[in-house]
């Protein structure tokens, strides 16, 4: 099993610009989800999804899109790419109410975006 | 929304020493876990809980729901375990969670 496999791992964007951040896991996870990183302020939940065609807002959803067409793949959408989502960007699955190894959640190795 | 403090935010300690870090939350949740990082970024999943205590090898998680406060120990600190560990919360109900802003531990040789 590969895991959560997240796309790209760098990028950098100018002001304005749209991409998507892909994430695919092949462990049957019912449950996705989209975090940011940034110093001093931890880990924040963007967006997450309980399974295919379900989705719901996080802590942090503003200026990012998500769906889950399949189980396997939930891509995080930047419409118009703005300085303030220079950030990290991870993705990350889990089993309802499963142990998956000594902990719940798989995540991906991140993207770290720049946005000029 | 749940409210999750952890300390402390830094701590460096000699190789062999035995590490706590502690973790409290303000309102009820279904799981806590604890995660860590290393210095590449990578978030490695240690441990869920709901009650009680896990181990896995030289890491033991504590978790007391009344109080709401979880803890977790080192015993026989190495330089390979130098990280950021950081705890988050599942709100009841839902699979939302909540993150702590991690403690950064420097363990010296």
């Amino acid at each position: 099993n590969a895991g959560v496999t997240q796309t790209p791992k760098f990028q950098v964007l100018k002001t304005g610009q749209s991409m998507t951040l892909q994430c695919a896991q092949d462990m049957n996870h019912e449950y996705m989800s989209w975090y940011r990183q940034d110093p001093g302020m931890g880990l924040r939940l963007i967006h997450y999804s309980v399974g295919a065609g379900i989705t719901d807002q996080g802590e942090v959803p503003n200026g990012y899109n998500v769906s889950r067409s399949t189980t396997e793949d939930f891509p995080l959408r930047l419409l118009s790419a703005a300085p303030s989502q220079t950030s990290v960007y991870f993705c990350a699955s889990r089993r309802f109410m499963e142990v998956y190894g000594p902990g719940g959640y798989t995540f991906g190795s991140g993207t770290r975006l720049t946005v000029v | 929304k749940n409210e999750v403090e952890q300390s402390p935010q830094n701590l460096t300690a000699q190789e062999g020493e035995f590490i706590t870090i502690n973790c409290s939350y303000s309102v009820g949740i279904s799981a806590l876990h604890w995660l860590q990082q290393h210095p590449g970024g990578g978030i490695v999943s240690l441990f869920m809980l709901s009650s009680g205590k896990k181990k896995h090898g030289r890491l033991i998680a504590t978790i007391n729901i009344q109080e709401k406060h979880s803890s977790l120990h080192i015993t026989a600190s190495h330089p390979r375990d130098s990280a950021v560990y950081i705890c988050a919360v599942n709100e009841r109900g839902n699979e939302k969670l909540t993150f702590g802003t991690g403690t950064r531990l420097t363990i010296i040789p």
